[in-house]
């Protein structure tokens, strides 16, 4: 019954890979986050999506792009793998700033 | 571009102190400001923020916002070493819906 739930919690690529993280809500919201946490803990914002409708787009690279199937999904698909990939990336959900709610992080190190 | 800035970046203290942590912010449309605490995994909720000069509190810690000066402080009394966290500030607002804006953090140690 995890409210936002991110799979997979730990990943270990070699650069240049590409990877997915997927992550749901059942919360019922209908807007939904990628968030970038650095070395220095700073969250960063990098896309949102309303009702499967792109909203926010921050500076990312093209090699990050994601996709909403459905409002309860928001999956984030990293082409070519750089070192400096190498962080925290929360999804997150909300139906306003009080209902802010984080999964529990993906840790991807870029080897 | 909005920005949220906190200070101190980090603060050590010792169990039974109380610490006071500050927050800034320059945003277009505020609509709301909000404290989270991170320990291991995800950040989770602690206060929202609306209105100035209301003081809104949960057990020993505490929060006010003034919007004239545009900034925010956290209050933890009598700290515990289960206190020891980041304490992230984030400001609800801008020209994107729904985006907040995080501060850097401040990383809080409390030794026994």
């Amino acid at each position: 019954d995890t409210a936002v739930s991110q799979t997979p919690k730990y990943l270990v690529t070699q650069m240049g890979n590409d990877k997915s993280i997927k992550c749901e809500q059942n919360l019922g919201h209908d807007t939904m986050y990628w968030y970038k946490q650095d070395s220095k803990k700073f969250l960063k914002i990098m896309f949102s999506y309303n009702n499967k409708e792109l909203i926010i787009n921050e500076t990312v690279p093209n090699r990050f792009s994601p996709k909403s199937p459905d409002k309860a999904h928001l999956n984030l698909h990293i082409n070519s793998l750089e070192l400096g990939d190498s962080a925290v990336y929360f999804c997150a959900s909300s139906r306003d700033p009080e209902s802010f709610t984080f999964g529990s992080g993906t840790r991807l190190t870029v080897v | 571009e909005d920005k949220v800035v906190q200070s101190p970046l980090s603060l050590v203290v010792h169990e039974g102190d109380t610490v006071t942590l500050n927050c800034s912010y320059e945003v277009t449309n505020f609509r709301s400001l909000l404290w989270y605490k991170q320990e291991k995994k995800a950040p989770t909720f602690l206060f929202m923020l609306t209105s100035s000069g209301i003081e809104k509190k949960s057990g020993r810690l505490s929060s006010i916002l003034d919007k004239k000066e545009l900034f925010s402080i956290l209050n933890i009394t009598a700290t515990q070493t289960g206190d020891s966290a980041i304490y992230l500030c984030a400001v609800a607002g801008g020209t994107s819906y729904g985006k907040l804006t995080f501060g850097q953090g401040t990383i809080l140690t409390v030794h026994p």
